[in-house]
Parts: structure tokens; sequence; C-alpha cells
């Protein structure tokens, strides 16, 4: 079962269209990470969200944590096909049997086509 | 380039063997994590060591086993492989322990076992 649920898992758009991902959780977390992950290389950090509520922008990537820190999501305005990847969102839950373990949603897969 | 730097790139072994790999934090970085990625698990957590001492544990089998060195480089050992531990492995490293801090992955060893 994993901790942090990523939604959708698969999106395709066309080049200039906005989309969103969304990271769901149950637990609290002190703090959010996003990265992007393209075949065969090691995930990149994109942003860490601290504060509920907390929105941080990033040229056309804009990130948003949840005022209870349960939750997350990624919007890309006007996606470009180098916006193509894997987007993972990641961090260490606040219950007791996960204290100190990092924790990676399942990702969701963005293809954006010309 | 994170700066994280991990031998060797590709493995290849059979069962019932035992291999070595090994990761190079950036330079700063005192925090080591391990991963395991695979198609039907995604990214899970393993093991993390902070300065030489194990800091948080994951989903490590008990034949895998890793260390952080005085130098901070870190080995992780996994032994009487088996089929399904065929996958890529990550180190990933952070200037500190805590979850706030920003890890750096490095390339991977894609490890297939036959």
């Amino acid at each position: 079962t994993q901790l942090l649920e990523q939604s959708p898992q698969f999106l395709s758009i066309q080049e200039g269209e906005n989309l969103t991902v969304y990271c769901n959780s149950s637990s609290v977390f002190s703090s959010l990470q996003w990265y992007r992950q393209e075949p065969g290389e090691g995930p990149v950090l994109l942003v860490t969200v601290v504060t509920g509520g907390e929105v941080k922008k990033l040229k056309r990537l804009t990130f948003q944590f949840g005022d209870a820190r349960k939750d997350s999501s990624l919007h890309i305005t006007a996606a470009q096909p180098g916006d193509t990847g894997l987007y993972l969102c990641a961090g260490v839950s606040k219950t007791t049997d996960s204290w100190g373990k990092f924790q990676f949603g399942a990702g969701t897969q963005v293809v954006v086509t010309p | 380039d994170s700066g994280v730097t991990q031998t060797p790139k590709h493995l290849i072994t059979a069962t019932g063997q035992r291999v070595t790999l090994r990761c190079s934090p950036r330079s700063g970085d005192l925090s080591v994590y391990w991963y395991q990625q695979s198609l039907d698990q995604g990214l899970q957590f393993l093991i993390q060591y902070y300065n030489g001492e194990e800091r948080a544990k994951g989903n490590i089998l008990e034949r895998f086993s890793a260390q952080q060195f005085p130098d901070l480089h870190s080995e992780l050992n996994l032994s009487s492989l088996e089929l399904g531990d065929s996958a890529l492995y990550f180190c990933a490293s952070s200037v500190g322990a805590s979850d706030i801090y920003e890890q750096y992955f490095g390339p991977g060893t894609r490890l297939t076992v036959t």
C-alpha cells in the first residue's frame, strides 16, 4: 500500500495544454518534495514544500502544499514536450511506523506531444 | 550532473551470487540514501546513513546490507541474489539527516539477475 497516492497514473496531452498532478495521503508530512524522472536516470528534485498552504512557482510549474500538509499538487501551464517524464512526490510521514522512512508515490507519467 | 556517483552502471550476475554497489555522495553531503526501483514496486526506500551511522531503515531485505565509511562513501551489499532482485538501485545524498533537506540522486546501477 502506497502511503502517497498519486493521480492520475498516466497523462497524455498536447503541447500548450495545462495539466495538474495530485499527491494525496491520509498522513501528515513535515514536507513534500516533487521530482521528475526520465527513463534510466535518477529522479531530479523540482521543489520542496514545507509550510501548509504554501504555493511555489518554478517558471510554468506551480506547486501547492495542502493546508493540513497531507496533500500536494503540481500544475503545469502551457506544457511543452520537454515536460515529458515521470513526476514523483515524496516525503517522510510522521506516523510512528513510518518515522524517518522516505516514501515515494508511484508517480504520474506525463507525455506531452507536439 | 547531480554530483553523486554510482558504480558500476550495469551489473549482470547469476542467482545465488553476491554483489556490491558503490556510491559517492556530493561533496559536503553527510547523508546517503539507498533506493530500489522496479517496474512493479516503484521507488522503494531501503536505508539511510548519516555521517557513518544508520539513520532510518525501510523495506530492506535481510539479504541486503549497507554501510557508510569514514570518507562518507557508501556500499550496498546484496547477497543470495534472486531473480526478483533485478532492478535499478539508486543512491541519493543530502547535506543533513532530516527529510527537509533536498536529496540528489545518482545515475543508478542496473542490476540484472539471471
